[in-house]
């Protein structure tokens, strides 16, 4: 079964609106969560380190006001879209490392389409 | 900066067909190379991770080499089938607290059947 779930899995919003996707580990804990951004047949950028209990780590070009990241407990980080707009229109995917499993895999969310109208 | 290249960008098979995708990242400072799958519009699926020591890993009808000094790894894949139809990405990452991943530019794979 899924180990990471992500919620929503599409959701479409006004221009000017803001969107939060939500990204759970279940069944154990992940002290760092990664956002990941797919642009149509391209491949997965990483957006930013989600970290539990600090801020989160940026890319170079990602805009933390516009994309605020919040990792409260230690099985849920939020991505929030502020302001959206036609151009973030893509495929969020969240991820999670699980040292405690023995190696270091990444298992990641179902992601989640967005478009903005 | 690490840069990870994926060859072919797209590949059409016939059933039964044996094949190989090949990924190339240009910092040999590796921690671990892992192959995943990706279906249309869904999320990621890990198939293989291979350690930087390693120099394979295999699952089933998948088989993954990597050599770290030249820069480059492999998925072979055995006795092809139209449900191994997807996208495949391979990434490598650094290691250390955060293993961040660097994701390569993907293989699109269809086994006609």
């Amino acid at each position: 079964g899924a180990v990471v779930s992500q919620h929503p899995s599409w959701v479409i919003c006004k221009s000017g609106t803001s969107v939060k996707i939500e990204c759970r580990s279940l069944d154990f804990q992940a002290t760092t969560m990664f956002w990941y951004r797919q642009f149509p047949k391209q491949s997965l950028m990483l957006m930013a380190t989600s970290n539990e209990g600090s801020k989160a780590t940026y890319e170079q070009g990602v805009e933390k006001d516009k994309f605020l990241i919040n990792h409260a407990s230690l099985t849920l980080s939020t991505l929030t879209v502020t302001s959206a707009h036609p151009e973030d229109s893509s495929f969020y995917i969240c991820s999670a490392i699980f040292p405690t499993v023995g190696t270091k895999n990444a298992f990641f969310g179902q992601g989640t389409r967005l478009t903005v109208v | 900066k690490q840069e990870v290249t994926q060859i072919p960008a797209a590949l059409s098979v016939p059933e039964g067909e044996n094949l190989v995708l090949n990924c190339s990242f240009t910092d040999s400072a590796i921690y671990n190379l892992q192959w995943f799958r990706q279906d249309p519009g869904k999320g990621l699926t890990s198939l293989l991770l291979i350690q930087s020591s390693q120099r394979e890993q295999t699952s089933g009808r998948l088989n993954a080499s990597l050599d770290k000094s030249s820069g480059r790894s492999t998925l072979y894949i055995a006795a092809s089938q139209p449900g191994d139809s997807a996208t495949y990405l391979c990434a490598v990452s650094r290691g250390g607290a955060t293993n961040k991943l660097i994701f390569g530019t993907g293989t699109l794979l269809a086994v006609q059947p």
